[in-house]
């Protein structure tokens, strides 16, 4: 199966930060990646498909990007409602895989 | 709109059979564009793929669960369900059902959630 090695585990960050986290993929799995977002209670949320395109509906503070094994979610300036925890998921073969996590937490 | 959501029991016992039904309302079942799944997450962690399903009846298993999720399609009645056999309290979770977009692949829709908790 392939390995998706997410880091940060967690953050801190302020109203207004950049804020990037990456995903690591055991081995290239072309543009086929995912980023999600969950908040406490609730089913998580597309955010990213196909590693750069915005799921529509989501603002355009969120970005993605990379190809074959690295990949980057980035929130330009980070706002209130984003504090949550973000995964990403490996789309290219089965078993898909998620990443462990990154919990952005307010500073 | 499309929407998804989960029924079954809240609780099972170990050894017994886990069943779950994901009522697809909002759009047809039966559509080339989309596959149908189901994701898990345990209590404070992450997320954890099950299985996916074709409404031709094609399905997908993630391995590590050891050949117990059996996933189908019942397109009359618009649902796709999941049966989990031999479960223990590692299968307590919350069990979401899915939707996936094809080409690019992309789970696009979820249900709200469904508690499973597994204990005599």
């Amino acid at each position: 199966a392939i390995q998706m090695t997410q880091s940060p585990s967690s953050l801190s960050a302020s109203v207004g930060d950049r804020v990037t986290i990456t995903c690591r993929a055991s081995q290239g799995i072309s543009n086929d990646l995912g980023w999600y977002q969950q908040k406490p209670g609730k089913a998580p949320k597309l955010l990213i498909y196909a590693a750069s395109s915005l799921q529509g509906g989501v603002p355009s503070r969120f970005s993605g990007s990379g190809s074959g094994t690295d990949f980057t979610l980035t929130i330009s300036s980070l706002q209130p409602e984003d504090f949550a925890t973000y995964y990403c998921l490996q789309d290219y073969d089965y078993p898909l895989t998620f990443g462990g996590g990154t919990k952005v937490e307010i500073k | 709109q499309m929407q998804l959501q989960e029924s079954g029991p809240g609780l099972v016992k170990p050894s017994e059979t886990l069943s779950l039904t994901c009522t697809v309302s909002g759009g047809s079942i039966s559509s080339s564009s989309y596959q149908w799944g189901w994701i898990r997450q345990p209590p404070g962690k992450g997320l954890e793929w099950i299985s996916n399903v074709f409404y031709s009846g094609s399905t997908y298993y993630n391995p590590s669960l050891r050949g117990r999720p059996t996933i189908s399609v019942d397109t009359s009645k618009n649902q796709f369900s999941l049966k989990m056999r031999s479960v223990t309290a590692a299968d307590t979770a919350v069990y979401y059902c899915v939707r996936r977009g094809l080409r690019p692949e992309r789970f696009d829709l979820w249900g709200q959630g469904t508690v499973v908790t597994v204990s005599s």
